[in-house]
């Protein structure tokens, strides 16, 4: 039974680029969710979709977006890259009918230079 | 500011002795949640407890949660060096169930 998937696990952008990362949800997972790490610190809460919707936000601009196929799988795309936007990006699935447990892949690391 | 906070930011103990991690919040939660990192990794789940449970028990892991100090603690017991890691403590809000509200993480080093 695969885990979360992710790809790419490492990638080198320039300001100004634009990346999209995806994701494999766990089998028989509906949701996924992306967290962003800085570097010593904990995730910090991107969005989270859900039949195809994104279905709550957090603090981040709208240079984040994200989609979800039909397969549950997942993007996150990111504009306008910013030195800042340099980080561990972590996908999380889970079921929705879980108070919040999450399956976590490996995470995409994000070099902007 | 974070949601949770893990204290200490570092530990560092020899392999056979307990570690205990703290955590503390600052709205009412749904749940709380521990999560294991493995150097720059993904993140693993440990353990939920629900805010109406006080302790709860998995293999040498013990967590306990005391809503009225918004509080909560992971304990290890006989650790290993395989544990060696950062651990991070997880709130889903009474107000949203849908998002993990993670801290800022403890760093146990495990010396064999």
């Amino acid at each position: 039974d695969a885990g979360v998937t992710q790809s790419p696990t490492h990638l080198i952008k320039t300001r100004g680029q634009q990346v999209t990362l995806r994701c494999s949800p766990k089998s028989g997972h509906d949701t996924v969710s992306w967290y962003q790490q800085a570097l010593g610190q904990g995730p910090q809460f991107i969005f989270q979709y859900y039949e195809e919707e994104e279905r709550q936000r957090g603090n981040f601009p709208d240079r984040f977006s994200g989609h979800q196929f039909p397969n549950y799988s997942s993007e996150l795309n990111v504009n306008a890259l910013l030195l800042g936007d340099s980080a561990l990006y972590l996908c999380a699935s889970s079921l929705v009918a879980n108070a919040g447990e999450l399956f976590f892949g490996e995470g995409s690391r994000l070099t902007v230079l | 500011s974070q949601q949770g906070e893990e204290d200490p930011q570092a530990l560092s103990i020899q392999e056979g002795e307990n570690a205990t991690m703290n955590c503390s919040y600052k709205t009412s939660i749904n749940n709380l949640q521990w999560y294991r990192q493995n150097s720059g990794r993904g993140l693993v789940h440990l353990i939920l407890i629900r805010s109406n449970e006080r302790e709860k028990h998995s293999g040498r892991l013990r967590v306990t949660l005391d809503t009225s100090k918004k509080s909560s603690s992971l304990l290890i017991t006989a650790s290993r060096a395989a544990d060696t890691a950062s651990y991070f403590c997880a709130t889903v809000l009474m107000d949203s169930s849908y998002k993990l509200i993670f801290g800022s993480g403890t760093r146990l080093l495990v010396r064999p």
